[in-house]
């Protein structure tokens, strides 16, 4: 079983919407959680960092949260445009880096 | 800054023929890594490499893959012989020090195709 469950595992937003998405974690302990952008074609770019004790980061329209007691982070991408079509990657970090399986977010027009 | 390059960027070989993938990482960075990303799920860790040695290649099956990092920079990965089930993305990471502690930056990927 993957110790790093996201979802929902595709979503279709209208651009300019907002839209959360998840990542549940088994991992404990662990050193940083990092949301992870792929565009089709690319390889991932990291997004934003968190280590146990942060609850909160901001990258521009992006803002991950993570909840250390329930095992959970989200992130959260404000006022959607088309070049924010892309899967989302949660990985959580702790000796060796363990990957989701990605969000497949589309914005549409 | 360069990035991690790779090379090359698709191949289409038939089953049971030979592959292999070259990949320079960023320049400074000691750990290396070579991923598996079939359509649809995470990238999946086959080996990593510190410096020239291997740290974990728990999940690389052996018996046809092989990968080695000579004077600890440019890196090859070769599929020998390669089967349907390896028709993915092969990416290769490069990090400063191992264990996530600091980002990993990946490589644009090499889409292998196997018919």
């Amino acid at each position: 079983k993957n110790q790093v469950e996201q979802s929902p595992q595709s979503l279709i937003i209208l651009e300019g919407k907002n839209c959360t998405l998840q990542c549940n974690y088994t991992v404990s302990p662990f050193s940083n959680l990092r949301w992870y952008k792929q565009d089709t074609g690319r390889g991932p770019v990291s997004l934003t960092i968190m280590t146990f004790s942060e609850n909160t980061k901001s990258n521009g329209r992006y803002t991950a949260t993570l909840d250390a007691d329930t095992k959970q982070s989200s992130l959260h991408i404000t006022a959607s445009q088309l070049s924010d079509s892309a899967s989302y990657i949660c990985v959580v970090n702790h000796n060796d880096m363990r990957f989701g399986a990605g969000t497949r977010l589309t914005v549409k027009p | 800054e360069a990035g991690v390059a790779q090379s090359p960027r698709y191949k289409i070989i038939e089953k049971r023929q030979s592959v292999a993938f070259w990949c320079n990482p960023i320049s400074g960075h000691a750990t290396l890594y070579w991923y598996q990303q079939i359509l649809g799920q995470g990238p999946k860790l086959l080996i990593q490499f510190q410096n020239n040695g291997v740290v974990d290649d728990s999940q690389l099956p052996k018996d046809r893959f092989s990968a080695e990092r000579l004077k600890g920079v440019d890196s090859t990965l070769k599929i020998q012989p390669a089967k349907l089930e390896d028709s993915a993305v092969y990416l290769c990471a490069s990090s400063l020090v191992p264990g996530g502690e600091t980002e990993a930056f990946f490589g644009q990927g090499t889409r292998l195709t196997v018919v």
